[in-house]
C-alpha cells in the first residue's frame, strides 16, 4: 500500500521569504511520480509541480522547486519569494506508473503568507 | 477550453436517502477520477474511469459507485447516506490515455467540487 504523509498541518511565512513544505511516502514501487497541489481557498486544485521517479534532477516551475529524496523517500516543496497568492492549502501526492491515474494524498499543509 | 464542470455545488440530504453528483471533463479528457475530500483526511479515491469503464477503486464500500458515458460524462452515486459522508466530492480529469510518460502527462485537472451535507 501506498501512503503519503504530511506532518506539517498548518505553516505561515512572510512576504517575499522562503517557505519549505515537507512529504514523505511510502512505497514498494521502484517507478512513480509525485506531485504538489495547491488549493487556493474556495477555488480548484491545481498542479504546482511534478517529479518523476528515475529523474535524479530536482524539478523547478519558476519560484517552486523541489527536494527529492528516492532513498529517504522525501519529497519537499520549496517557495520561494513568498506571494500573497500562495495562501493555499498544499497536497503532497503520489503516483503509480502504471496505466491508470490513482493518485494518494496527503492530508495537506494550510500555508498562510502573511503581508 | 472549458473546465472541469461539477454539479449540483452544494445539497444537503439526509440519512438513508441517496445523492447522484455530476461530472463534466474537459472536452478531449477521457479519463475521469472521483475524490472524497474531508478535513483531516485529505483526499480519498474512490475511482477511476476511462472510456466508460471503471479502470481503478479505491476502497470505499459499496454504496458508493460511479458510471461514465460515452461522452465522457460522469456520475457518481452514494447510496443509504450516513452522516460519514459529508464531504466535498472533487472530480478531475485527464487524458489518461496509456501509462505515464507514454501520452498520459499525470496531470489532474479538478473540478470546484460537490459539497454534500449529511444531517
Amino acid at each position: 500500500a501506498q501512503t503519503v504523509t504530511q506532518s506539517q498541518p498548518e505553516m505561515s511565512v512572510q512576504e517575499a521569504e522562503t517557505v519549505t513544505l515537507s512529504c514523505t511516502y511510502d512505497t514498494s514501487e521502484s517507478n512513480y511520480y509525485l506531485f504538489w497541489y495547491k488549493q487556493p481557498p474556495s477555488r480548484q486544485m491545481i498542479l504546482v509541480i511534478r517529479q518523476e521517479a528515475y529523474k535524479q534532477q530536482n524539478a523547478t516551475e519558476n519560484r517552486f522547486s523541489v527536494n527529492f529524496q528516492k532513498a529517504a523517500k522525501s519529497f519537499s516543496l520549496k517557495i520561494s519569494d513568498s506571494q500573497l497568492g500562495d495562501t493555499a492549502m498544499y497536497f503532497c501526492a503520489f503516483m503509480k506508473a502504471r496505466l491508470g491515474n490513482q493518485f494518494y494524498f496527503g492530508t495537506g499543509t494550510s500555508l498562510t503568507v502573511i503581508p | 477550453k472549458a473546465g472541469v464542470t461539477q454539479t449540483p455545488r452544494y445539497l444537503i440530504k439526509t440519512r438513508g436517502q441517496q445523492v447522484t453528483l455530476s461530472c463534466s471533463p474537459i472536452s478531449g479528457h477521457r479519463s475521469v477520477s472521483w475524490y472524497q475530500q474531508t478535513p483531516g483526511q485529505g483526499l480519498q479515491f474512490l475511482f477511476e474511469y476511462f472510456s466508460e469503464t471503471q479502470r481503478n477503486k479505491g476502497n470505499f464500500p459499496g454504496r458508493f459507485s460511479g458510471r461514465q458515458f460515452s461522452n465522457s460524462r460522469s456520475e457518481m452515486n452514494v447510496s443509504t447516506l450516513e452522516l460519514g459522508d459529508s464531504a466535498l466530492y472533487l472530480c478531475a480529469s485527464s487524458n489518461g490515455i496509456g501509462a505515464v510518460g507514454l501520452g498520459n502527462t499525470g496531470e489532474l485537472f479538478f473540478g470546484e467540487g460537490s459539497r454534500l451535507t449529511v444531517l
